[in-house]
């Protein structure tokens, strides 16, 4: 499985949009960009995953470069409860196999 | 998405003894995940057990250690074995998407302390 790099920490400012970004420049072609969430003293939170589209849900987006060797997590109007760990994860398929998590970027979200 | 129960959420144990960690989930899935997190630190994998056959360890983590039993569809246990300190550690089950739209979901984790 292919190895993600991400920021240690990053700072954002309550209403701003926080941009997390991710390289995983030896991702192959079947394998899919996942990020998760771990809040403290809570399980990860799924967030969102994509292969090469750029992907939108309820919660982020998910911009995918078109060499597919970097990503960024885009959290629109980011909120003191998104303050978490975020998990920028590289995995085969949609949905199976294992995960294997790095370790993340600390997203503090001050008012 | 699945909902996991996992028991107990926490405990503290004596250095010697074993703790079994279960995991029940409400839909029948194949593959069910455990990870340990140490103290600041981030997840890592233990084991992956599917139903009907021996898990599957990740380097570094040993059967004798960590037993897992994984019944039927919709349960499995961990076994942490002959607990010393360095044992002490948050243990999470994990359990593959329920379609494509749905991400691996967590269990809320055992806070396992170690005297």
């Amino acid at each position: 499985d292919a190895k993600t790099t991400q920021p240690t920490s990053m700072d954002c400012a309550e209403g701003r949009a926080a941009n997390l970004p991710c390289n995983h420049s030896t991702i192959s072609g079947n394998e899919y960009v996942y990020w998760y969430r771990q809040i403290h003293s809570q399980g990860p939170q799924y967030i969102i995953h994509g292969l090469k589209n750029n992907e939108t849900n309820e919660m982020a987006s998910l911009i995918i470069t078109e060499d597919r060797k970097s990503s960024t997590l885009i959290l629109p109007h980011a909120t003191l409860r998104d303050t978490a760990v975020y998990y920028c994860i590289v995995g085969r398929s949609s949905n199976t196999g294992k995960l294997i998590f790095g370790q993340g970027t600390t997203l503090q979200v001050k008012p | 998405s699945a909902v996991i129960s996992q028991k107990p959420s926490r405990d503290i144990c004596q250095r010697g003894t074993s703790l079994t960690i279960q995991c029940q989930v409400d839909s029948q899935v194949t593959m069910m995940f455990w990870y340990r997190q140490q103290p600041g630190q981030s997840l890592t994998l233990i084991a992956t057990a599917n139903q009907g056959s021996e898990a599957t360890y990740e380097s570094g983590f040993v059967i004798d250690k960590f037993p897992i039993s994984r019944p039927n569809l919709t349960f499995s246990t961990l076994t942490v074995s002959n607990m010393s300190p360095e044992d002490s550690s948050i243990y999470l089950c994990s359990v593959e998407g329920q379609g494509r739209y749905y991400g691996y979901t967590f269990g809320s984790g055992t806070r396992l302390t170690v005297v």
